[in-house]
């Protein structure tokens, strides 16, 4: 079955720094792949998606993707993150269930930012 | 134009008893899908409805049941609360069936807080 691993639970970084936000997929062919993001008591919201073509995908907020085959992975990252990115963000891949297309999430990296 | 909008926001309930969680999908949207997210979890998909039908479960008991209107809007139900059915149910509305493995967007609610005490 497709899923999503996100090794890292928690990480911390300082407010300017860079960001690496980890995600690996398991699928065997050219999968559907997302990056959304969670702030407390919100609904998720759409950073990126990647679906095929170039593989460093654009989102928004300064995010981007890049997807690696070779690597089963799609990791997340930000140059220069800000204390307003604090968040939950969740990679996920599309599945098909009884001909319904369902989003299958990865557990999470909660993200807290140092001033 | 409103998003898409879920009531109650929080609720409590106690073991046995039942609950309906509402969602109100964005205007012009035809499909709903429903997550469960609990704590320290990634949302997992309960439903998916479209145009008033069923497109697809997730792995959950048959205590768990839903359905649309015809305005679009749709219910969960939950019979017979445990104690793991404490979790943040999501609604997700989208213009297709087929979103998000294709260029329409899904777009989730704040949720309601489900606490079974």
């Amino acid at each position: 079955a497709q899923s999503v691993t996100q090794p890292d639970i928690h990480i911390t970084v300082s407010e300017g720094a860079s960001l690496e936000l980890r995600c690996n997929y398991s699928y065997g062919a050219t999968p559907y792949l997302f990056w959304y993001v969670q702030s407390p008591g919100q609904g998720l919201q759409l950073l990126l998606k990647y679906f095929s073509g170039d593989t460093l995908v654009q989102g928004i907020k300064g995010f981007e993707a890049e997807f690696k085959r070779s690597q089963s992975s799609f990791n997340l990252r930000k140059p220069s993150v800000h204390w307003s990115d604090a968040a939950e963000y969740f990679c996920a891949v599309v599945t098909l269930v009884q001909g319904a297309q369902k989003l299958v999430f990865g557990q999470g990296t909660r993200l807290t930012i140092n001033p | 134009d409103a998003g898409v909008t879920q009531s109650p926001t929080h609720l409590i309930k106690t073991r046995g008893q039942h609950v309906t969680l509402r969602c109100s999908p964005i205007s012009g949207h035809k499909s709903v899908s429903w997550y469960q997210q609990v704590l320290g979890q990634g949302p997992q998909f309960i439903f998916q409805y479209y145009e008033k039908e069923e497109r697809g479960r997730g792995n959950f008991p048959d205590r768990f049941s839903a359905r649309q209107f015809p305005n679009y809007s749709s219910e969960l139900n939950v019979n017979a609360l445990l104690l793991g059915d404490s979790a943040l149910y999501l609604c997700a509305s989208s213009l297709v069936a087929g979103a998000p493995a294709t260029n329409e967007k899904l777009f989730f609610g704040s949720g309601t807080q489900l606490s079974v005490l």
